[in-house]
């Protein structure tokens, strides 16, 4: 599986948008990029996942670089409700999806 | 949709009891279902998979003897805590994977505290 590196902690004004990046320079070709999010004493909500295109739902944005070795994931608009830790997961069909093995993740905190 | 439950969302229980945390899937059937355990301040670790109908595989360092898994039904999976002890202690999460799909969904939680 491939490593993620992660800031521990950013913070983000709300109303404005939270850039969440995630390096995953050791990604393989068959690999997407997963976003999960878990607030407090919760279990994890999936956010969005993406191969190699950008991807927008209603919760985010994903931005994946060409060369796929990092991510950024965009809530354009954060609000209080979005305060959570933000993990970054790549998933690849090497173990046919099965598993989802999370890193230490982005603690995000948005304030008033 | 694609809803998971737990039961209980919280349980005390003594040192050297045992205690069941059930994992259903409201509105599909799941065939793999995967339990976590998350422990304060730290990330969700696997715990083991399971598949309905079979033995469950646990992570390296998991004791199955401990964390007996069964998952008798496409609906249904427990996760029973035997002989616990206070270093058990934890958040326990399971997540359920839809029948001919990719995406796990995940339970809300039980926080297990032995006293």
């Amino acid at each position: 599986d491939a490593k993620t590196t992660q800031p521990p902690s950013m913070d983000c004004a709300e109303g404005r948008a939270a850039n969440l990046p995630c390096n995953h320079s050791t990604i393989s070709g068959n690999e997407y990029v997963y976003w999960y999010r878990q607030i407090h004493s919760q279990g994890p909500q999936y956010i969005i996942h993406g191969l190699k295109n950008n991807e927008t739902n209603e919760m985010a944005s994903l931005i994946i670089t060409e060369d796929r070795k990092s991510s950024t994931l965009i809530l354009p608009h954060a609000t209080l409700r979005d305060t959570a830790v933000y993990y970054c997961i790549p998933r690849g069909t090497d173990t046919g999806f099965q598993k989802l093995v999370f890193g230490t993740g982005t603690r995000l905190l948005v304030s008033p | 949709g694609a809803v998971v439950s737990q039961h209980p969302s919280w349980v005390i229980c003594k040192s050297g009891t045992s205690v069941k945390i059930e994992c259903r899937s409201l509105d599909f059937q799941a065939t793999t279902m995967f339990w976590y355990r998350q422990f304060p301040k730290q990330s969700l670790m696997l715990m083991a998979t399971s598949n309905e109908g079979s033995k469950a595989t646990y992570e390296q360092g998991v004791e199955k003897d401990k964390f007996l898994i069964n998952h008798a039904s496409l609906t249904l999976s427990t996760l029973t805590v035997t002989s616990a002890h206070p270093e058990d202690s934890s958040f326990y999460i399971c997540s359920a994977r839809e029948v001919g799909a990719y995406e796990q969904y995940f339970g809300p939680g039980t926080r297990l505290t032995v006293t």
